[in-house]
């Protein structure tokens, strides 16, 4: 069974780096897949953050972008998200997941299946 | 465009059908995937495309699309079923990924 996990730390000061790690089991990143990063902060909607197809490619959300790396250690199985500089608009719950899109619809179809708990991070000094 | 629409609540009596929505420009070219999200928990895929279900999700819910619409349908919504809903799909470029900005429903 397919389990993801976030970790990092739970308190960032404005000004740094936010430093996430999914751990996954149950499948190896590099078989296929995308792997993302979505956040949820306090009393709002789900943001995606970014995503990174096994192969490597990276898809950020644009509004985002200038500040967000998602990479992949395959190594140890995980995936990192760091996100530069960031402000109080930053705190939120952050997750990860596993992204599918299919093809032999009559559109394609995208969704994240399996998702981590969340961790909440919040941005303070 | 990278927007998807939907209406911030609906309230559904027990055992009725309720239709939840999610417009964008993206849903021309493809289709939603649907998410149930309770509180402090993480969200949870319940329908993709026309009619696709994971394995474990009931019947009840089904999604549809038309045009630059999507719906997910609740059929005899339950109690367990009062959550927030949200809709996603890729952008119309097939580059980044978009949610809608959810829909509370609230079984009566």
């Amino acid at each position: 069974q397919v389990q993801l996990q976030e970790s990092g730390p739970g308190l960032v000061k404005p000004s740094e780096t936010l430093s996430l790690t999914c751990v996954v089991s149950g499948y190896s990143i590099t078989s296929g897949f995308f792997w993302g990063w979505i956040r949820q902060a306090p009393g709002k909607g789900l943001e995606c953050i970014g995503s990174m197809y096994y192969s490597g490619s990276t898809y950020y959300n644009p509004s985002l972008n200038s500040r967000v790396t998602i990479s992949i250690d395959k190594s140890k199985n995980h995936f990192s998200l760091e996100l530069d500089s960031v402000t109080a608009a930053d705190t939120a719950v952050y997750y990860c997941a596993r992204g599918e899109q299919r093809s032999g619809f009559d559109y394609p179809i995208f969704y994240f299946e399996y998702w981590g708990r969340g961790t909440v991070v919040t941005v303070s000094s | 465009s990278s927007e998807l629409t939907q209406d911030p609540a609906v309230s559904v009596a027990l055992g009725q059908t309720v239709r939840i929505t999610c417009q964008g420009d993206s849903l021309r070219s493809h289709y939603a995937s649907w998410y149930q999200q309770k509180p402090g928990r993480a969200p949870v895929l319940v329908a993709y495309a026309r009619g696709n279900r994971p394995s474990g999700i009931p019947d009840r819910f089904s999604g549809s699309s038309s045009g630059n619409t999507a719906s997910l349908t609740i059929t005899g919504a339950q109690a367990e079923d009062e959550a927030d809903y949200y809709c996603n799909s890729r952008d119309s470029n097939d580059n980044h990924v978009i949610f809608g900005g959810g829909t509370k429903v609230t079984v009566l």
